[in-house]
């Protein structure tokens, strides 16, 4: 089975660019996390989704910050405009059924902004 | 909310050793699930080893095991006969039980195997 996949892996823009981050989850998981990790604040949630629907966004750390999962297949994580402290690597994670199955997590996208 | 708290930055051990990671955590809940995963400098996040909190037995994996302790809010992990491809970053996480949540990470170990 293939796994939870994110694209980009690395992208690396200039501040105020639009960055779009996009993961696929494991065929059959109802729950999408999303996470960043950073060295000062570590791996933090940042929003999640149960069958599509946003369940709790209280991680998004400012507006200029969306997620969306049109579908069950797809999920995207969309900056604008970019700052430099949004450098991170940005995990997506997906679960089968009930929450408190393991998380899968995909490779994660390593993003710089310059 | 729930915290997180692994206290050793960083550990190192000369292969075929036995290690310990500590963690403990914070939570008012009485129903929930730990975690440990790994982060080698592929940045894969590779799920070790699971516990659900009613079980009292500890849970083991191979050369893993945890000593989980309820009471005290604790959560250590073992690693027998280390290797050198257990190099790693090992993050303790928190899952309520309760509802639908995502994992609450500790800041993690930087564990290095010497051979």
């Amino acid at each position: 089975d293939a796994g939870v996949i994110q694209s980009p892996r690395h992208e690396v823009t200039e501040m105020g660019q639009e960055v779009t981050l996009r993961c696929k989850p494991i065929s059959g998981h109802d729950y999408l996390f999303w996470y960043r990790q950073t060295m000062m604040r570590g791996l933090e949630l940042l929003i999640y989704f149960n069958n599509n629907v946003p369940i709790d966004d209280s991680g998004m750390p400012e507006d200029r910050f969306s997620a969306k999962m049109p579908n069950a297949s797809f999920s995207t994580l969309k900056i604008q405009p970019s700052e430099p402290r949004d450098s991170a690597v940005y995990f997506c994670a997906s679960s089968p059924g009930a929450p408190n199955q393991p998380q899968h997590f995909g490779d994660g996208t390593r993003l710089s902004i310059l | 909310a729930q915290t997180v708290t692994q206290s050793q930055p960083e550990m190192s051990v000369q292969e075929a050793e036995t290690v310990t990671l500590s963690c403990t955590y914070d939570t008012s809940e009485n129903n929930y699930y730990l975690f440990w995963y790994k982060q080698p400098p592929s940045r894969q996040m590779i799920l070790v080893i699971r516990q659900e909190a009613y079980k009292q037995q500890n849970a083991t994996e191979n050369r893993f095991s945890v000593n989980f302790q309820k009471a005290a809010k604790s959560f250590s992990l073992k690693i027998s006969d280390s290797q050198l491809g257990d190099t790693a970053m090992y993050f303790c996480a928190f899952l309520s039980g309760g509802g639908a949540d995502g994992l609450t990470f500790g800041k993690g170990t930087h564990l290095i195997i010497q051979p």
